[in-house]
């Protein structure tokens, strides 16, 4: 069964950093790239950054470009998120996800989320 | 970055209803068109990848169709558990933007 699990979220001060982290089992975790999506209270979904399945390649929404950093241990199934310069704008509960591709076709698609962690941002 | 627009932004409908969600993208994104449901408190749930195919364990009244910029999730039967938020999202190029969302709601 496959199982992520987040932790870290906190309360932080502007300014401030956190680090999220995301346990993964149940796959083959370094065969998989993968996300983290956050949720503004009351708002949609916002993708912020994906790493490939070897931590090879990153990408980052504007929006965090500059500030948080996406990392993975495949040694410990793990998937990062270093949160630094924190914004009022940033509270969100943030999910990590699983991407995956089709067996017929090449389009990626998230098919694991793990239940999120809150971050809130204030003084 | 590529756009994706939902429409309408919330529904009202009946259980038994047919309920159509239409999803467009600023451009050409060919197939790479997911679905998710979620419900409130709760983390987003794959229903369709790749515009039209059914996530494993997701009941056949789901259903997605369309291709380029124009797609539409459509749910037969709507049932008590399907009332929930619905975002489409594009997976062709980073960001992987994500429509605004959906509201169904019951009747």
């Amino acid at each position: 069964e496959v199982q992520l699990l987040e932790s870290g979220g906190d309360l932080v001060q502007p300014g401030g950093s956190l680090r999220l982290s995301c346990v993964a089992s149940g796959f083959t975790f370094s065969n998989h790239a993968m996300n983290w999506v956050r949720q503004a209270p009351g708002k949609g979904l916002e993708w912020v950054s994906s790493i490939t399945g070897y931590g090879g390649n990153t990408y980052s929404a504007d929006s965090v470009k500059g500030r948080f950093t996406i990392s993975r241990d495949n040694s410990k199934n793990t998937l990062s998120l270093q949160m630094d310069s924190l914004r009022a704008d940033d509270t969100a509960v943030y999910y990590c996800a699983k991407e995956s591709v089709g067996a017929s076709t090449p389009a990626p698609h998230f098919d694991y989320w793990g239940q999120g962690t809150l971050v809130t941002v204030s003084s | 970055d590529i756009q994706m627009t939902q429409s309408p932004s919330s529904l009202s409908a009946s259980v038994g209803d047919r309920v159509t969600i239409t999803c467009r993208a600023s451009q050409s994104i060919t197939n790479y068109l997911n679905w998710y449901q979620q419900k409130p408190g709760k983390a987003p749930k794959l229903l369709i990848y790749a515009a039209s195919s059914l996530q494993s364990g997701v009941p056949s009244r789901f259903s997605g169709s369309g291709s380029g910029t124009d797609f539409t999730l459509t749910i037969n039967s709507l049932q008590p558990e399907d009332f929930a938020t619905y975002y489409c999202q594009q997976s062709w190029s980073t960001p992987r933007t994500f429509g605004q969302g959906t509201k169904v709601e019951i009747k």
